[in-house]
């Protein structure tokens, strides 16, 4: 079982959709959580970055950590075409190690 | 863009040969990390270095090993290649040996024939 598991998608949405990207995870000592985007042929840029359970906003993204499930959900407000990227979760202990899964590819379409 | 630089961008090999990657770190970061990412996955942590040596490593071989010199600067080694070192190869630069965030170069997309 891999320690991130992440649906591989492809999710096609309208623009101005809401989406909903979801992770879960199965180590326990994970304390911290991110999400990545990833545009073709570029390497990963940090989106936002939460410790421990809660939610966090930014803009149009809002992240979500559940530890209590091992669930972890971003979710983007009104898409837009630019959003279009493969989105990474990733975890870590606080160690010198980030696990990521294998990242969802959205498409949003004008 | 994140101040890391990494080269060459693409190269290809043969079976069995060895490849060097170069990664130039953001300024004011003392630590590498390298990542392999094959397609349609995500990255996988390979190892760290902190002050040129290596903190941590993750399930690779040894034939995969790594530099990191005075000036931050690192270099990724592959010896034996195999078909399935395929893939891009990412460099992180940190201001220090935690996970804080990552910053990602572009990375180096290497294809094994």
């Amino acid at each position: 079982q891999k320690e991130v598991e992440q649906d591989p998608g492809p999710l096609s949405v309208p623009e101005g959709a809401i989406v909903s990207l979801n992770c879960t995870y199965s180590n326990s000592a994970f304390q911290y959580f991110m999400w990545y985007r990833q545009y073709s042929r570029k390497g990963p840029e940090l989106l936002m970055y939460t410790y421990s359970s809660g939610n966090k906003e930014d803009g149009r993204f809002t992240a979500q950590v559940d530890k209590s499930s091992k669930y972890i959900s971003l979710f983007i407000r009104d898409s837009q075409p630019s959003d279009s990227a493969t989105y990474l979760c990733a975890s870590h202990t606080g160690g010198f190690k980030t696990i990521f899964g294998a990242g969802t590819r959205l498409f949003v379409k004008a | 863009e994140t101040g890391v630089t990494q080269s060459p961008t693409h190269l290809i090999k043969t079976r069995g040969q060895q490849v060097t990657l170069r990664c130039s770190s953001q300024s004011g970061h003392n630590t590498v990390s390298w990542y392999q990412q094959a397609l349609g996955q995500g990255p996988q942590f390979i190892f760290q270095y902190y002050r040129e040596e290596e903190n941590g490593r993750g399930n690779f071989p040894p034939r995969f090993s790594g530099l990191q010199f005075p000036n931050y600067s690192s270099e990724l080694n592959v010896n034996a290649l195999e078909l399935d070192d395929s893939a891009l190869y990412l460099c992180v630069s940190t201001a220090g040996t935690g996970t804080g965030e990552l910053f990602f170069g572009e990375g180096s997309r290497l294809t094994v024939l």
